[in-house]
């Protein structure tokens, strides 16, 4: 069965830190894989996506990165953090195929606090 | 372009309650897929249910149940006998037909507060 991973859980960074968030797939191959942010008490707001390696398309315009070195890990960077950077960062997998219309799977999610 | 609304930003229900949770949406194409995701205190979101545009038969699972209304261009889940375990924040989401990716659209959720 495919299970999708997310570290850190949590994380506390001082502002103008960089910032390192891995999401890892497992038991399955070619997945679109997307990065997304939850603001406090707020929605989901679609950060980067990836229909495969190298491949990352960014939704807006912003003080984060996205890369994807490996089939199945998406990796969330930031040189410099800023304080609206905080909140929930969730990683999503859609299986390979009818990516276009079938479901995305969610990973556990990174809480990130910056001071 | 594509919206979805949730107009209830909380809900309190005492448990054995029913309740019943809005969603709308808004879309230009004839295909489309529209989704509920629940997510706990614990931070995952939790996929519930996906349905595309052609197919409005409503949908029980369990206690869970959702009606599908194009004419009305809504979405909308019930919970019937609800429990504590249900306490959490309800997305509503759409997606249209795309080549090679899909996006959703999530509407900003509703949480709902099951007391014993």
């Amino acid at each position: 069965s495919q299970t999708i991973h997310q570290w850190p859980a949590t994380l506390v960074q001082p502002v103008g830190s960089p910032l390192s968030l891995e999401c890892t797939v497992e038991g399955t191959s070619n997945p679109n894989l997307y990065w997304y942010r939850q603001a406090a008490g707020r929605g989901l707001q679609l950060l980067f996506y990836s229909v495969g390696i190298g491949q990352i398309s960014s939704e807006v315009p912003q003080n984060l990165s996205a890369s994807r070195p490996q089939d199945r890990q998406f990796i969330l960077s930031s040189k410099k953090l800023l304080l609206s950077d905080s909140g929930f960062y969730l990683c999503a997998w859609v299986p390979p195929g009818l990516a276009s219309i079938d479901t995305q799977y969610f990973g556990p999610g990174t809480r990130l606090t910056v001071l | 372009a594509q919206k979805v609304t949730q107009a209830q930003t909380e809900i309190s229900v005492v448990e054995k309650e029913d309740v019943t949770l809005d969603c709308v949406y808004e879309t230009r194409d004839t295909t489309y897929y529209l989704f509920w995701y629940k997510q706990p205190p614990s931070g995952e979101l939790v996929f519930l249910i996906r349905r595309n545009s052609f197919d409005e038969q409503n949908e029980i699972s369990g206690r869970y149940s959702w009606n599908f209304q194009k004419s009305t261009s809504s979405f909308n889940f019930t919970i019937t006998a609800s429990q504590v375990v249900d306490s959490a924040v309800y997305f509503c989401a759409l997606s249209e037909e795309n080549t090679g990716f899909q996006k959703l659209v999530f509407g900003t959720g509703t949480r709902l507060l099951v007391s014993p």
